[in-house]
């Protein structure tokens, strides 16, 4: 069964600095990977999707790269800025005909001005 | 950009009465999923729909819940006789092609019961 594990669980910086989250999976027989953010009592917003071909993502100031031998995704924000505060999920979705995402339990974010 | 729209935003219902859930995914999306998310908690898988069935459902998905796409836009997720611990976040997600362009979620209904 895919174990999914988000570190860290929570993350306050000031504002401009570079972030990485990390994301690590426990089967590497991977389909894809998305990245998610989710604010206060909302829904999931998709930021970046990483086929398990593939090695990174861009979209702005994201980026998000795959590592499937070591079980690891990252996602690195550049520049933060307080509009960035929310919570960052992981989702991986494994191989072999399921295909159903397992989310990870997310970092939290906060990025003060 | 197409949207997933998930109906009522919040619900509050007695603890013994059936709730029903609605969901319009994104119209030329063919595989349809509900999951949820306790306060505090991860988001948990309870069931995936295909071709009008379910194609998979996790434990939490017992005879409590049903799922139906009683026309050609919505897909609903039935809660029969709700307790307490039902209470949470239900996200109804689609996407195109068993996820592999990635899965689009709605906004989420919040239940609570009462």
């Amino acid at each position: 069964k895919q174990e999914v594990t988000q570190i860290p669980a929570a993350l306050s910086v000031p504002e401009g600095e570079n972030l990485v989250l990390n994301c690590s999976f426990t089967d590497s027989a991977i389909y894809n990977l998305q990245w998610f953010r989710q604010d206060p009592g909302k829904g999931l917003t998709s930021l970046l999707l990483i086929q398990s071909s593939q090695r990174e993502q861009t979209s702005g100031r994201l980026n998000a790269s795959l590592d499937k031998s070591s079980g690891r995704s990252t996602l690195y924000i550049a520049a933060s800025q307080p509009g960035d505060s929310a919570t960052y999920l992981c989702a991986v979705s494994a191989s072999g005909g399921s295909y159903i995402p397992t989310f990870g339990r997310g970092t939290s974010l906060i990025v003060h001005p | 950009e197409p949207e997933v729209t998930q109906t009522p935003s919040h619900q509050v219902t007695q603890m013994g009465q059936e709730v029903i859930l609605h969901c319009v995914p994104i119209s030329n999306h063919l595989y349809f999923y509900w999951y949820r998310q306790i306060l505090g908690q991860k988001v948990e898988f309870l069931v995936s729909f295909y071709n009008n069935e379910i194609s998979e459902k996790s434990e939490i998905f017992d005879d409590q819940f049903s799922v139906e796409r009683p026309d050609g836009s919505n897909f609903t997720l039935k809660i029969r006789s709700t307790k307490l611990e039902d209470s949470a976040m239900y996200f109804c997600a689609s996407s195109e092609m068993a996820g592999y362009y990635g899965y689009t979620f709605g906004s989420g209904t919040r239940l609570t019961v009462v």
